[in-house]
């Protein structure tokens, strides 16, 4: 099993602020992804991550590959609240692992 | 396309009951996954499957089961239920391995009593 450990596990914060939610493994990764799911709903991709040291930018979400290829972190800024949810990264070959998952609320 | 469909949405299963949860996929992929969300937790791995007649455990597949006769279909059996399987479950399917977008199902909500 190739481990997935987020940090933090929760994030409360206020509209505007900026934030980072860390993912980390022992293992190394081919590629990682990162998902955002609402209540009720499966996790929708938000972006695929596939070389080491990589930085891709999706509106106000930034996301980075470590160079080692055994971490992650998706930064948020000036947060909204409709970015309010569960974020997962995940990982795997022939299979996906996830992770323990980032339960982010922006309040207004 | 539907693209992944899963049935039923809800279920209350008796303890020691039986039941299979159905999956159906139109996008012709090859990966197949069951999942389970623990409330407020991240998702983990049941079974999944690489193609038709394959398949292989997850982090964990105890008290668990699944077939995959076809491409389109992956169902997954609950033998005996117990109140720990009280849980949402999600099927999953990818064009190829974890390096491709998985696309998720609605989810099944299963109560255990």
């Amino acid at each position: 099993t190739q481990l997935l450990e987020q940090s933090p596990q929760f994030l409360s914060i206020q509209e505007g602020e900026n934030l980072t939610v860390y993912c980390n493994s022992s293992s190394v990764f081919s590629s990682l992804q990162w998902y955002r799911q609402e209540p009720g709903e499966g996790p929708v991709l938000l972006v695929t991550v596939v070389t080491g040291g990589e930085v891709k930018k999706l509106k106000r979400l930034t996301f980075q590959f470590g160079d080692a290829r055994k971490d992650s972190s998706l930064h948020i800024t000036a947060a909204q609240p409709g970015d309010t949810g569960l974020y997962l990264c995940a990982g795997g070959r022939n299979n996906l692992f996830f992770g323990t998952g980032t339960r982010l609320t922006v309040i207004p | 396309n539907a693209g992944v469909t899963q049935t039923p949405k809800f279920r209350i299963l008796k303890i020691g009951q039986s039941m299979t949860l159905q999956c159906a996929q139109d996008m012709n992929h090859n990966y197949m996954y069951w999942y389970r969300q623990d409330p407020g937790m991240g998702l983990k791995l049941i079974y999944y499957s690489v193609g038709a007649g394959i398949t292989d455990k997850g982090e964990v597949p105890n008290g668990y089961n699944v077939s995959r006769s076809t491409t389109e279909d992956f169902p997954l059996r609950l033998e005996l239920a117990a109140p720990s399987q009280t849980s949402v479950y999600f099927c999953a399917s990818s064009l190829s391995g974890g390096d491709t977008e998985a696309f998720f199902g609605q989810g099944t909500r299963l109560t255990v009593v």
